[in-house]
């Protein structure tokens, strides 16, 4: 039972457009959500988060919205850059800490 | 700038050996994890522990995997033995409390 989908196992996006990146969720209990950035041989970074009583967190090029009735959280990195080459994790966690993680979408910008 | 460390960075084992993983985390975090991330998947969490205690280690196949942080700091990660499809990268992670996690370069396991 996968209670985080990232549906979209791949994204390319033109320099200087906007890159979208989308999760899905089913476990109500959620009550925290983020975003993590990963480079090939290296470990998950932290980019960005957002409570569930909030619909939108922003954080210089990164936005995240949150629907809570559509239990559907995006992510938009505009303007997209090539650096933000990476695979992308959604991530779902609860007031004890475990953070369930979505599949993971590989954004690929070209110049 | 505060960073999770691991070691080693990769290993290369053959079925039935025993490995083993360490995790030093950011200073000052209490919360310490364990995931294994397999290739095309995201993190799947072994084991999470609160200063010294363990807190979660529902997921950690316990007949071959074991995990301790006995002061409370540091932690490792062991596997005895080794099977083919524990072949993943390992990684360890930090959190003051229970709020957003930082994650350290991970161990690449390999086992042949």
């Amino acid at each position: 039972d996968q209670q985080v989908k990232q549906n979209s196992p791949s994204l390319s996006v033109q320099e200087g457009r906007i890159s979208i990146l989308n999760c899905d969720y089913t476990n109500s209990m959620f009550d925290y959500f983020l975003w993590y950035k990963k480079y090939p041989a290296e470990g998950p970074t932290f980019l960005i988060s957002i409570s569930s009583i909030k619909d939108k967190n922003e954080d210089g090029r990164f936005t995240v919205f949150l629907n809570k009735s559509a239990k559907h959280l995006s992510l938009h990195i505009v303007p997209s850059q090539p650096g933000d080459s990476a695979v992308y994790f959604c991530a779902a966690g609860t007031s004890y800490g475990k953070l369930t993680f979505g599949q993971g979408t590989i954004l690929t910008v070209h110049p | 700038e505060a960073e999770v460390a691991q070691s080693p960075r990769y290993k290369i084992t053959e079925k039935s050996q025993a490995v083993a993983f360490w995790c030093d985390p950011i200073s000052g975090h209490a919360t310490l994890y364990w995931y294994r991330q397999i290739l095309g998947q995201g993190p799947e969490l072994l084991v999470q522990f609160q200063d010294e205690s363990v807190v979660d280690d529902s997921q950690l196949p316990k007949d071959r995997f074991s995990a301790e942080r006995l002061k409370g700091v540091d932690s490792t990660l062991k596997i005895q033995p080794a099977e083919l499809g524990d072949s993943a990268m390992y990684l360890c992670a930090s959190s003051l409390g229970t709020g957003s996690q930082f994650f350290g370069p991970g161990t690449r396991l390999t086992v042949l």
